[in-house]
């Protein structure tokens, strides 16, 4: 399988927290993308990170990236109860830039 | 700015019948468009995919088809609904780069009986 694996399955947190999750992948990649999933709605892109970058920030969220270990993390700062949701990591594969969806981490913060 | 529409929102399907799922992008041409389906409480799957009018893939064998009879427009459809086809089905596009992100509609849920 050349999934994107978001580990943990599951993450629940007080509101003020950072929230940090994790990304595994099999093959070579063109660029690796974080997702989040509010309950019942579509995908919202958050960030990209290519191939040759190690850190990248937007906001509160922080991804980095290693290539040679095939994972990536997210971290989330100061985690607000708008911040709950499912979030996916999608690699990008190297090949064909089809994206590989894993089953995703879903995120609580309690208030 | 660009958006993307799909309905409806909702579904509720007997098995047997036939199915028309419609997804629409605005402010944008020549987009790459997906239909994905979603299982609860997992991942996206990869179901279709366009490159441009009349150029499908499929990326896995199934009781659905899909079409773009026009740049912006994609369809998913199915001729007879099997129980399994139940789901959560997302429509994206994407510009035509290798690195651009993907940008996804509200998403129907589908509920054969």
């Amino acid at each position: 399988s050349q999934q994107g694996e978001e580990d943990p399955q599951a993450l629940s947190i007080q509101e003020g927290e950072n929230a940090t999750m994790n990304c595994s992948y099999k093959t070579s990649i063109n660029n690796l993308q974080w997702y989040r999933q509010n309950s019942g709605r579509g995908l919202v892109h958050l960030i990209l990170i290519r191939s040759n970058e190690r850190e990248k920030h937007s906001g509160r969220l922080r991804v980095t990236l290693d290539t040679s270990k095939k994972s990536s993390s997210l971290l989330i700062t100061a985690s607000r109860a708008a911040d709950t949701a499912s979030y996916f990591c999608a690699p990008s594969m190297d090949s064909n830039y089809q994206l590989i969806w894993g089953a995703g981490t879903k995120l609580i913060i309690k208030p | 700015s660009q958006t993307i529409h799909q309905w409806p929102a909702t579904l509720v399907q007997p098995v047997g019948s036939p199915l028309s799922l419609e997804c629409t992008v605005e402010g944008t041409s020549n987009p790459n468009l997906y239909w994905y389906r979603q299982a609860a409480g997992r991942g996206l799957q990869l179901l279709f995919y366009s490159v441009g009018i009349g150029q499908i893939s499929s990326e896995v064998p199934q009781n659905l088809s899909a079409s773009r009879p026009q740049d912006r427009q994609f369809i998913l459809s199915s001729k007879k609904l099997l129980l399994s086809d139940s789901g959560f089905y997302l429509c994206a596009w994407s510009g035509l780069q290798a690195d651009r992100p993907q940008h996804f509609g509200d998403g129907t849920r589908l509920s054969i009986l």
